[in-house]
This record gives C-alpha cells, structure tokens and sequence, in this order.
C-alpha cells in the first residue's frame, strides 16, 4: 500500500534561515505528491503539488522537487519569516487511488 | 465558487455522549467527501470516505459513523463517545478524478 514517511520535529529555526523537511514515500505506480500546511488552529491549506517525476511545484517561496528515482518530494524554503510558523504535511495519492496518505506532520518554529 | 463548511468549530462532551460533525460542499456536483481525524501529536488518519450517496467506506474499525444522506452533506456520528475519541478533526472533498483535495476548517472535539 501507500505510505509517506517525513522528517520527525518539532523544527525551530530563526528568521531568514534555510528549511528543508525530507518527505520520502512509497507508492505504486505515478502517485501525485503534495505538500499541505496547518497554521495554529486552523485547517489544511495546499501548499504546492507535484504530478510526475521532475515536476517542481512552488508557492510561497516553498519548493518541491518529484524525485522518481529516490521517492522523495523534499519541502524546501531558502528565507523563513516568523508567518511559516506551521505544521507541514507530505501527502500523496495515486490516480485510482480514493485516499490521500499523509505523513506524520512537521511542526516548524521560526523565531524572530 | 466551490467551498465547504464545516461545524462546529469546537466542541466539548462528556463521555458517553452522541456526537453528530456536519461538513457541507458547496459548488460542485457527485463529490468524493472524506472524514479525516488529527490526534494530538499525531499525523492525520482517514476515518471514511464517500463516492456516493449513501455509499460509506470505513478504514478503521472505531467508535464512530458516517452517513452521506445528501450529494453535498457529510456527517460524522456517534452514539457515545470516548476519551480516545479526541482530536481535530477534518472533513475534505474531491472531485472524482481529479487529484487535488480541499478541506475545511476542521472541528476540535475534547472528550472529558
């Protein structure tokens, strides 16, 4: 079956650092890959996505890059503001597939 | 424009209580509609998902129920609940074939 695994946190950073959040995954077939973000007390908001190898979805200065070759879809952002403050979700799902396997969540602090 | 309401925000009940989560999708037809639960400190599990009316798949044999008596109404029940059955929790839908998701605000249910 599918499954996601990603970086365990808690993440504290400092403003304007660089923030990487390894995501690897297992899937059959061409999952489509994503990231979602949790902000305190609220929902999930998509963040970027990925539908085929090399894609690299971006929003928000966040990267992802669809690595086939090594099953990973990496989160990454070059400056972090205190407003990234969030936990972060790697996600896929297969085109057949009715489900969305998450990861176990990151929880990010940046500090000011 | 498609959103989705979900109520309450929050929720406080005593064990042994009924429980009924309401989640709605607006702007759109015959969607797959999902209830999805975030323990504390844990990652999100899926709980059930619809591709039809009253079509109802569960994915963890649990305390809890889901009926869709409605296109665009999912609710998640309970006839009395647990301390375990705690958490935040999330109701998403997608259009059939696609592959991206939207979920709403969520509802904080405490069990006490």
């Amino acid at each position: 079956g599918n499954s996601v695994t990603q970086m365990e946190g808690p993440v504290t950073l400092s403003e304007e650092a660089f923030l990487t959040i390894n995501c690897t995954y297992t899937a059959t077939g061409y999952p489509s890959l994503f990231w979602y973000v949790q902000y305190p007390g609220e929902g999930l908001q998509l963040l970027l996505k990925a539908t085929k190898a090399d894609d690299k979805g971006s929003n928000k200065g966040f990267e992802a890059t669809y690595r086939k070759e090594t099953t990973s879809f990496h989160l990454e952002k070059g400056s972090v503001q205190v407003s990234d403050s969030a936990v972060y979700f790697c996600a896929l799902t297969n085109d057949n597939d009715y489900k969305l396997s998450f990861g176990a969540g990151t929880t990010v602090t940046v500090r000011a | 424009s498609q959103t989705i309401h979900q109520w309450p925000a929050t929720l406080v009940q005593p064990v042994g209580s009924p429980l009924s989560l309401e989640c709605t999708v607006e702007g759109t037809s015959n969607p797959n509609l999902y209830w999805y639960r975030q323990a504390a400190g844990r990652g999100l599990q899926l709980l059930f998902y619809s591709v039809g009316i009253g079509q109802i798949s569960s994915e963890v044999p649990q305390n809890l129920s889901a009926s869709r008596p409605q296109d665009r109404q999912f609710i998640l029940s309970s006839k009395k609940l647990l301390l375990s059955d705690s958490g935040f929790y999330l109701c998403a839908w997608r259009i059939q074939g696609a592959r991206g998701y939207t979920f709403g605000s969520g509802t904080r249910l405490t069990v006490v």
